[in-house]
Parts: C-alpha cells; sequence; structure tokens
C-alpha cells in the first residue's frame, strides 16, 4: 500500500537554528500539507499545498515557516529560526482530493 | 467555545463491547467530516469519511452525523483489543486542500 515517507523520525536542534523536515507523497497525490501536534495536545493544521503554491495556512505558520516543493517528489517544511515552542511532532499528509489524506508516521523535532 | 470538542477520556470496555465516541463542533460552515485512529507516535489514519448529515457504515464501525445539533458520532460494535488506539474526529469547510480541524482525541483501551 502506498505510503507518505518522512524524515528524519527524530531531530533536536538548539534554539534559533534552522530545520528543515522532509516528506516523499505519495507519486500521484496532488494536495500536500502539514500538520503539527505537540505533546498531549491535538493535531494541527498548518500549511496546505496545491498546484506549486500555499492554498491555505494557520496563524501558526508565520514567517519562520516555509514550504517547497523542490522536485516532483519531495515536499520539505523549514523552519527559520527555531524556538522552544517549535518542538512538536510534524506530519506531512498528502491527497487525491476529497479531504482522504494519508499520513505520514512524523517527524518529531526537539528544540533545546 | 472551541471549534471542535471531543472528550479525551480515555475510555475503557471490555472485548465485545459497543463503544460510542462523540464530538461537538460550533463552525457550521463545516461539511466534511472523518475519522481517524492514531496509534501512539505514530501518524492519524483515515477510518470514516462522511459528507454533509446521515449515518455511513463500514464493517464494525458506523459514523453518524447530525448538521442540525453539530454531532457527530462514532460507534464500534464488537470492540477488539486492537482497536485501542486514541480516535480523532476531524472536519473541513471544503472538500480538498483546505485544514481539516482536529478534535483533541478519545483514548480506548479494550480489554480482553
Amino acid at each position: 500500500e502506498p505510503e507518505v515517507t518522512q524524515t528524519p523520525s527524530h531531530q533536536v536542534t538548539q534554539m534559533g537554528q534552522e530545520v528543515i523536515l522532509r516528506c516523499v507523497p505519495i507519486s500521484n497525490h496532488l494536495y500536500f500539507y502539514w500538520y503539527r501536534q505537540i505533546l498531549g495536545q491535538k493535531v494541527e493544521f498548518l500549511v496546505s499545498f496545491y498546484n506549486n503554491e500555499i492554498s491555505e495556512k494557520s496563524e501558526i505558520f508565520d514567517d519562520q515557516f516555509s514550504v517547497e516543493r523542490p522536485d516532483g517528489s519531495n515536499f520539505t517544511l523549514k523552519i527559520r529560526s527555531t524556538k522552544l515552542e517549535d518542538s512538536a511532532m510534524y506530519f506531512c499528509a498528502s491527497g487525491s482530493g476529497a479531504n482522504v489524506l494519508t499520513f505520514g508516521a512524523g517527524s518529531r523535532l526537539t528544540v533545546l | 467555545q472551541k471549534e471542535v470538542e471531543q472528550d479525551p477520556g480515555p475510555l475503557s470496555v471490555p472485548e465485545g463491547a459497543i463503544v460510542s465516541l462523540n464530538c461537538t463542533y460550533s463552525n457550521s460552515a463545516f461539511q466534511y467530516f472523518m475519522w481517524y485512529r492514531q496509534y501512539s507516535r505514530k501518524g492519524p489514519e483515515l477510518l470514516m469519511y462522511t459528507y454533509s448529515s446521515g449515518n455511513k457504515e463500514d464493517g464494525r464501525f458506523t459514523a453518524q452525523v447530525d448538521k442540525s445539533s453539530k454531532y457527530i458520532s462514532l460507534f464500534i460494535r464488537d470492540s477488539q483489543p486492537s482497536d485501542s488506539a486514541t480516535y480523532l474526529c476531524a472536519m473541513s469547510r471544503y472538500q480538498a486542500g483546505t485544514a481539516l480541524i482536529f478534535g483533541k482525541g478519545t483514548t480506548l483501551s479494550v480489554s480482553s
């Protein structure tokens, strides 16, 4: 069964450092998303991406965040200057439409 | 008032029990309703997807949506220990490329 692949599975970084989280969505999907889940909290929407541009973003997705689809297979989330409160599990998801999303296993980010 | 509310539990039932999970929401613009299952340190996995009001059945799972009451439910019949997980409700305004708003999740434990 096709799956969404995320790397790294766990990253530890110092506050103020840049982090790039990578995702390989399912190949025939057109919609791409990033969500995050702080430990013990709900899954929160960050951004959706379609046709090579952001289609929607949340208030969390401020100027410190950016997304890119650098080639036909990868989808990345960059955090320019990490803060302690960015520590969370970050989930990539992709979908072909109709909000039927397939989530990856997540990348755990720990900011020290 | 939070946009989506879900009793976090935990909920413990014996094997074979019928389980009822519920969410309420405040935004009448939501049209698409989903239930996800999440195992510890994994990404959410789609269980049920419903558009607008009504019922949908898939095996042991039944999803109900009552838009007039802004209330959705997931019923699990003949619950199994493998059903032990956190169940997340999610909803959105549009069909694709937009935010899913999640509930906090209900943790279910089914004992054999």
